[in-house]
Order: structure tokens, then C-alpha cells, then sequence
């Protein structure tokens, strides 16, 4: 079935440095999607994103959180700086519509902030 | 808050078994029900989902019960295979709400 990619799989940084999620969608998908996972807990909205823009975002997407997506290249999710607390496993995932669209999810990718 | 909430947290089943997986939510205004299961080193992938205008919905061996008065559903997953073993995620979401609000998980391991 169709495929989302996340590089890298495992970063890690140190707190206060800058790092950029990569996440390579579904090729005909419209809509854009961050989830973040703490070890042991659910997997928690981060934000969507749909036509350049973003549409909606949680609470836990932060002032030091952004996205883009330049091009129809990559869609990035870039924490600048970096704290301890974004320790997680950060999912992309895409759909062609909203709501009842099937959502699909890349892989993840483990972030650890030492 | 949780919004999602999934019991049990773990089950273990015979091969050929029925697995039952439960859900509960306390809003409402979603309206659609998706269950996703997930692999090891995986992203979660899709199993089966409902709408809420429905309360039963079928697929081989996996079926979703849906009761909208008690904001309850359940995931049967019938004549249970080793390589059911895996993590299922019980989600809401919204037909003009991109979002979706996930639970916890169970984790299932079925025994051969």
C-alpha cells in the first residue's frame, strides 16, 4: 500500500540545538499531519497541515515548533530550540481528505534531547 | 485529559481465540471511529474503521460494535493468528476535523 517515509529514523541532540523532522508523504495526499509519542503513553496531535498552511494545532505544538513543506518536497517539522520535554517519537502521516480519510503513518522517528 | 480510553491495557489469547478490544470516548461530536494496528519499528496502520451512524462493521475477521448511547465500541478480532500480535490503537476524529485523538493501546499476543 502506499507509503510514508521519515529520516531520519533516530536523532539525537542536544537540548537547545535546532533539528528538522523530514517526513515524505503520500504521493497525491493533500493534508499533512504531525503526531508526537511519549514512551508508555497515546499518540498526541501535534498540528495539520493543508495548502501551505497550517489548519490546526494542538496545545503542545509550541512557539519553538514549525512546519513547512517549500516546493512540495519534503514536510518538515523543525523544533528551534530543542527541550528536554520534546524527548519522543514523532509520527508524520498524510491523507487525500479530511475527517474519514484514511490517515497513513510513516514509521516515526525517535528524537531523544540530552 | 484523556479523551480515548482502551482496556485492556494487555490480553493474551489462544490461537483460534476470540480477541476483544474495548474503547470508550467522551465526545460526542466525533463521529468517526477508527482502530489502527501497529507493528514493532512500524507507524500505525489502518484496520478498520466506523461512523457512527452505524453500530456493527465487518471486515474478515475483525468487527467494530459501536454503541453511540453509551460511547463504547469494541474491536472483535475472531479465530485470533499469531500475526495478529500487535498494538491496537482505538481513535476518534471528525468529518471536518482533521484531527485525531487516539487511546493508549492494547497490546495483544496471541499464542500459537
Amino acid at each position: 500500500g502506499p507509503k510514508v517515509l521519515q529520516i531520519p529514523s533516530h536523532q539525537i541532540i542536544d537540548m537547545g540545538q535546532m533539528v528538522t523532522l523530514n517526513c515524505d508523504p503520500v504521493s497525491n495526499h493533500l493534508y499533512f499531519y504531525w503526531y508526537k509519542q511519549i514512551l508508555g503513553q497515546q499518540m498526541e496531535f501535534l498540528v495539520n497541515f493543508y495548502n501551505g498552511k497550517v489548519m490546526e494545532k494542538s496545545k503542545l505544538f509550541k512557539d519553538q515548533f514549525s512546519v513547512e513543506r517549500p516546493d512540495g518536497s519534503y514536510f518538515t517539522l523543525k523544533i528551534q530550540p530543542t527541550a528536554l520535554e520534546d524527548s519522543a517519537v514523532y509520527f508524520c502521516a498524510s491523507s487525500w481528505g479530511l475527517g474519514g480519510g484514511e490517515q497513513y503513518f510513516g514509521p516515526g522517528t525517535r528524537l531523544t534531547v540530552l | 485529559q484523556q479523551q480515548v480510553r482502551q482496556s485492556p491495557q494487555s490480553l493474551t489469547v489462544w490461537e483460534g481465540e476470540t480477541a476483544i478490544l474495548n474503547c470508550s470516548y467522551e465526545n460526542s461530536a466525533f463521529d468517526y471511529f477508527p482502530w489502527y494496528q501497529q507493528f514493532p519499528g512500524e507507524g500505525p496502520a489502518l484496520l478498520i474503521s466506523i461512523l457512527s451512524v452505524s453500530d456493527k462493521k465487518e471486515d474478515g475477521r475483525f468487527t467494530i460494535f459501536f454503541n453511540k448511547r453509551e460511547k463504547k465500541l469494541s474491536l472483535h478480532i475472531a479465530d485470533s493468528q499469531p500475526g495478529d500480535s500487535a498494538t491496537y490503537f482505538c481513535a476518534e476524529g471528525g468529518s471536518a476535523l482533521g484531527r485525531l485523538h487516539f487511546g493508549a493501546g492494547t497490546q495483544l499476543i496471541v499464542i500459537p
